[in-house]
């Protein structure tokens, strides 16, 4: 059963940066795809980028290049977003999320719980 | 990007009544190397994250209940929840996988 537990709420002024965490537990780390999707108030997901930690190379939204960075750490089976410059906008409750399988890349099966990550002067 | 369009944005329908769901891919999302088209919907309630309940256009998730069937027909496509019951509100997501972007619909908003 794969678990992923993610960091909690975060508060955070505008122009600041904000880094949060998707631990993993059950099944196999490495070899799948971890992905991070955020979804403002009122608003479907939006699809932000993902990491296979084996190979430790991550793919990025365009949207987000230059302020999102998508990390991964095998030794602690963890994930990490780190998204910079945030502004009102980025306001939303944010998702790390699991392939379904290896056959099936950027379908989820597999959810946190959620990060709400609220951005206020 | 590929733009993924629902219909309608809210749906009421009776218990025991068919819902019938729509999306609409900007453009086509079907593989020519295994002739699958890309796509999955997603079940969402609220306070909890989307719950996967079908991929490659109409494939069930194990788990999910017979009751809950999808077809397609080119760049669109169909969740049909053939009896409704009380637990199926919620807002229901099509999402296609061909390309990243991956990209989601606006949702629709199926009520009692």
């Amino acid at each position: 059963q794969v678990q992923l537990v993610q960091s909690g709420t975060e508060v955070k002024k505008p122009g600041s940066s904000v880094k949060v965490s998707c631990k993993a537990s059950g099944g196999t780390f490495s070899s799948y795809s971890l992905s991070w999707v955020r979804q403002a108030p009122g608003q479907g997901p939006e699809w932000m980028g993902g990491i296979i930690p084996m190979f430790g190379t991550s793919n990025i939204a365009q949207k987000f290049q230059g302020r999102l960075t998508i990390s991964a750490e095998e030794s602690t089976t963890t994930v990490y977003m780190e998204l910079r410059s945030l502004t009102s906008e980025d306001t939303a409750v944010y998702y790390c999320a699991r392939d379904l399988s290896l056959a099936v890349p950027g379908v989820y099966d597999w959810w946190g719980q959620g990060t709400l990550v609220t951005v206020s002067s | 990007d590929i733009v993924m369009t629902q219909s309608p944005d809210s749906l009421a329908v009776s218990l025991g009544e068919r819902a019938t769901i729509k999306c609409r891919s900007s453009q086509t999302i079907l593989s020519r190397s295994n002739n699958k088209n890309y796509l999955a919907w997603y079940q969402q309630k609220p306070r909890q994250p989307p719950k996967l309940l079908i991929y490659w256009a109409s494939a069930r998730q194990t788990g999910v209940p017979d009751r809950f069937s999808a077809s397609e027909s080119g760049t669109d496509f169909t969740l049909t929840i053939s009896s409704l019951q009380a637990e199926d509100v919620a807002v229901y997501y099509c999402q296609q996988y061909f390309s990243t972007p991956y990209t989601f619909g606006q949702g629709t908003k199926l009520e009692i």
